[in-house]
């Protein structure tokens, strides 16, 4: 299958500093990539809906000033979450896919503000 | 709305036992796909299966095979023989739409699935 890979795989900051992770489609373009939060032993909640080259759809609740997503190119979306704070300690992953195809998902970011 | 509900939050069986782990979903469309994923510890989501609405058939491969039932909105998973390499977290989800392939997801809550030696 294809392989989304996400990087880094770990990060922890300190609270008030910003964190970039990056989701890139490694052998297809990516025309849609998807954003995911997983609080521990929660399930996986939608955050935003990035297609390239426009803005990000942003799930209710989602603060988008908060959680910057940029998708710049087919094969490369990233998330950066502003001003981190302990609150914002979660599993995140995101997923890509091109049109008719399905979603892969990357091996997902673990991030702890400290 | 969309909605999928794992009932089963955690499972707990002796290796060799076989165990299904149900799904029961919600959606207004008729057009849909199904799926189920595995997350050991490591967190990454491994793809299990993907079924749309219009095939109702049962599908095996190898331990593990699948029981979609719209009547009952179901989508039910089962390992038989299990072993202890299948212990992980189990994320049944869903999505709507066919015609440009599967968008986002939902996904259920979860089951935790503990295979015992």
């Amino acid at each position: 299958g294809a392989v989304v890979s996400q990087h880094p795989s770990r990060v922890i900051c300190k609270s008030g500093t910003s964190v970039k992770i990056e989701c890139r489609s490694l052998d297809f373009q990516a025309t849609t990539m998807f954003w995911y939060r997983q609080f521990p032993k929660q399930s996986l909640m939608l955050m935003a809906t990035s297609n390239e080259g426009s803005k990000a759809t942003y799930e209710q609740g989602v603060e988008k000033d908060k959680f910057l997503i940029n998708h710049a190119s087919l094969t490369l979306s990233t998330l950066t979450v502003t001003s981190a704070h302990p609150e914002d300690s979660s599993f995140y992953i995101c997923s890509a896919k091109n049109r008719g195809t399905e979603a892969f998902f990357g091996q997902g970011t673990r991030l702890t503000v400290v | 709305a969309q909605k999928v509900t794992q009932a089963q939050t955690e499972i707990s069986v002796v290796e060799k036992e076989d165990v299904t782990l149900d799904c029961v979903y919600e959606t207004r469309d008729t057009t849909y796909y199904l799926f189920w994923y595995k997350q050991p510890p490591s967190g990454e989501l491994v793809f299990l299966i993907r079924r749309n609405s219009f095939d109702e058939q049962n599908e095996i491969s190898g331990r593990y095979s699948w029981n979609f039932q719209k009547s009952t909105s179901s989508f039910n998973f089962t390992i038989t023989a299990s072993q202890v390499v299948d212990s992980a977290v189990y994320f049944c989800a869903l999505s709507e739409g066919l015609i440009q392939g599967a968008q986002k997801l939902v996904f259920g809550q979860g089951t935790r699935l503990t295979i015992n030696p």
